[in-house]
C-alpha cells in the first residue's frame, strides 16, 4: 500500500504568516493528491484537487504544488478563519489514503 | 447544489451491526461512486468503501469481511452496514461523493461533497 506522510503534525503561526504543509507519498502518485481543511465537529472541506487545482469557492490564498512523491499546501497569508486541521489525500484508481493531519494553531 | 444527509444509530453494543444511510439531494446518484469514510482519534480518516449507481462496490481490504454496502436509486440513497462492531469501530462516519464515471469508464476524483457526519459509539 502507498503511504502518505504529512509534516509537521502541528504548526504554530500568526495571522498574516505564510504557512506551508508538506505531504510525501511512499511511491510516485503522479498528481493524484487532494488537500482538505477540517474544523472541529465538521466534515472535511475540499481545498485543492489534483495537486494544484483550487476547488470552486476556495480563497486564492490557498495553493497546492508538487507531483510524484512530494507535495505542498501553502497559505499565502494566514487568516483567522484558517486555524484548522489540514489533511492530504491520495486518491488514484487503487488507493484513497489520507495523511495524518496538520493542526494549524495560533502562536 | 448537491447535498448529502446521513443518519443512523449512534450507540451500539459490541457484536451489533452498524447501519447508516446517506441521501443525495439536488442531484443524481448516476455518474459517481459514493463513499463511506470514518474518522477516529486512533486511526485518523479511513476510507471504508464506495458504491456506484449500478451497485459496483470497492472495499478497504482491512474491512471487507464485515462491510456491506447497498444503493437505492429510486430514493437516491446509499447505505452502509458494518457487522460485529467493537470499541475499535467507535468513530465519526461520513458519506461523500468520490470517483466519477462517464462513457463507461471511471476516473479518480477527490471528495468534493460530504455528509454532516454521524458519531457512532460502541460500548457495552
Amino acid at each position: 500500500d502507498i503511504q502518505v506522510t504529512q509534516s509537521p503534525s502541528t504548526l504554530s503561526a500568526s495571522v498574516g504568516d505564510r504557512v506551508t504543509i508538506t505531504c510525501r507519498a511512499s511511491q510516485d502518485i503522479d498528481r493524484w493528491l487532494a488537500w482538505y481543511q477540517q474544523k472541529p465537529g465538521k466534515a472535511p472541506k475540499l481545498l485543492i484537487y489534483k495537486a494544484s487545482n483550487l476547488e470552486s469557492g476556495v480563497p486564492s490564498r490557498f495553493s497546492g504544488s508538487g507531483s510524484g512523491t512530494d507535495f505542498t499546501l501553502t497559505i499565502s497569508s494566514l487568516q483567522p478563519d484558517d486555524f484548522a486541521t489540514y489533511y492530504c489525500q491520495l486518491y488514484d484508481d487503487f488507493s484513497r489514503t489520507f495523511g495524518q493531519g496538520t493542526k494549524v494553531e495560533m502562536k | 447544489q448537491v447535498q448529502l444527509q446521513q443518519w443512523g444509530a449512534g450507540l451500539l453494543k459490541p457484536s451489533e451491526t452498524l447501519s447508516l444511510t446517506c441521501s443525495v439531494s439536488g442531484g443524481s446518484l448516476s455518474g459517481y461512486y459514493w463513499s463511506w469514510i470514518r474518522q477516529s482519534p486512533g486511526k485518523g480518516l479511513e476510507w471504508i468503501g464506495d458504491i456506484n449507481h449500478r451497485g459496483n462496490i470497492n472495499f478497504n481490504p482491512s474491512l471487507t469481511s464485515r462491510v456491506t454496502m447497498s444503493i437505492d436509486t429510486s430514493k437516491d440513497q446509499f447505505s452502509l452496514r458494518l457487522s460485529s462492531v467493537t470499541a475499535a469501530d467507535t468513530a465519526v462516519f461520513y458519506c461523500a461523493r468520490g470517483r466519477g464515471c462517464s462513457g463507461g469508464s471511471c476516473y479518480p476524483r477527490a471528495y468534493d461533497i460530504w455528509g454532516q457526519g454521524t458519531v457512532v459509539t460502541v460500548s457495552s
